[in-house]
């Protein structure tokens, strides 16, 4: 099983749409995780931080499932600029939050 | 700029040629962190370095590649005897020790093309 998995998508969803992201993580002794937008050839950028109650950012929210190890990322009235692949990122490790092992990406294309 | 600083933004090299790359991080960060990165994967994780020591290095990181870090601020990234299969898109990040929730934040990269 590999780390961190994602579907890779695409995602093709019209605005206005809500669309969800999730991941599984293989270390159930994970302690930190975060969502990372990545635009076509730049860097990733760290979108939020994932706390075990879940957690809101506008239109963005997080869930965090330790049980079944996986976390999900929603977001509400997609907009045109939302287009970017979505990174799941997880620490593999048991202390601190190195390496941090990020996930193949979902892409997300939103449509006018 | 006080952001993560990474140069080369491209270099084209020929199979066999070294090349360097350099990375500044944000000032006050005292983890250095380098990935790579190809078309269609998430990056993956190449070494890291808190201040000057480097504490980690993956089993992707051959004996072709080094990084060091002397003085705990810039570091570089040397892949010597250089192969097409070394063509990436070589990621900087950085990030404050001592907290489980500090994410990293990334340079630019440096685009790697090994011909």
């Amino acid at each position: 099983r590999k780390e961190v998995e994602q579907d890779p998508g695409p995602f093709n969803v019209p605005e206005g749409a809500t669309v969800a992201f999730n991941c599984t993580y293989s270390n159930s002794a994970s302690q930190s995780f975060f969502w990372y937008r990545q635009d076509c050839r730049k860097e990733p950028k760290l979108l939020m931080s994932v706390y075990s109650s879940g957690n809101e950012d506008g239109r963005f929210t997080a869930q965090l499932n330790r049980a079944s190890q996986y976390i999900s990322l929603l977001i509400r009235d997609s907009k045109l600029s939302d287009s970017a692949t979505y990174l799941c990122v997880v620490n593999g490790r048991n202390s601190g939050n190195t390496p941090l092992v990020f996930g193949k990406g979902t892409r997300l294309s939103v449509i006018a | 700029d006080t952001g993560v600083s990474q140069n080369p933004r491209h270099k084209i090299t020929k199979r066999g040629q070294n090349v360097t790359f350099r990375c500044d991080p944000i000032s006050e960060h005292n983890r250095l962190y380098w990935y790579r990165q190809t078309l269609g994967q998430g990056p993956e994780f190449l070494t890291y370095f808190q201040n000057e020591a480097q504490l980690e290095k993956s089993r992707l990181l051959s004996d072709r590649f080094s990084a060091e870090r002397p003085k705990g601020s810039f570091s570089t990234l040397e892949i010597q005897r250089t192969e097409q299969g070394d063509s990436a898109m070589y990621l900087c990040a950085s990030s404050l020790a001592g907290s489980n929730n500090s994410p990293l934040h990334f340079g630019n990269g440096t685009r790697l093309t090994v011909t």
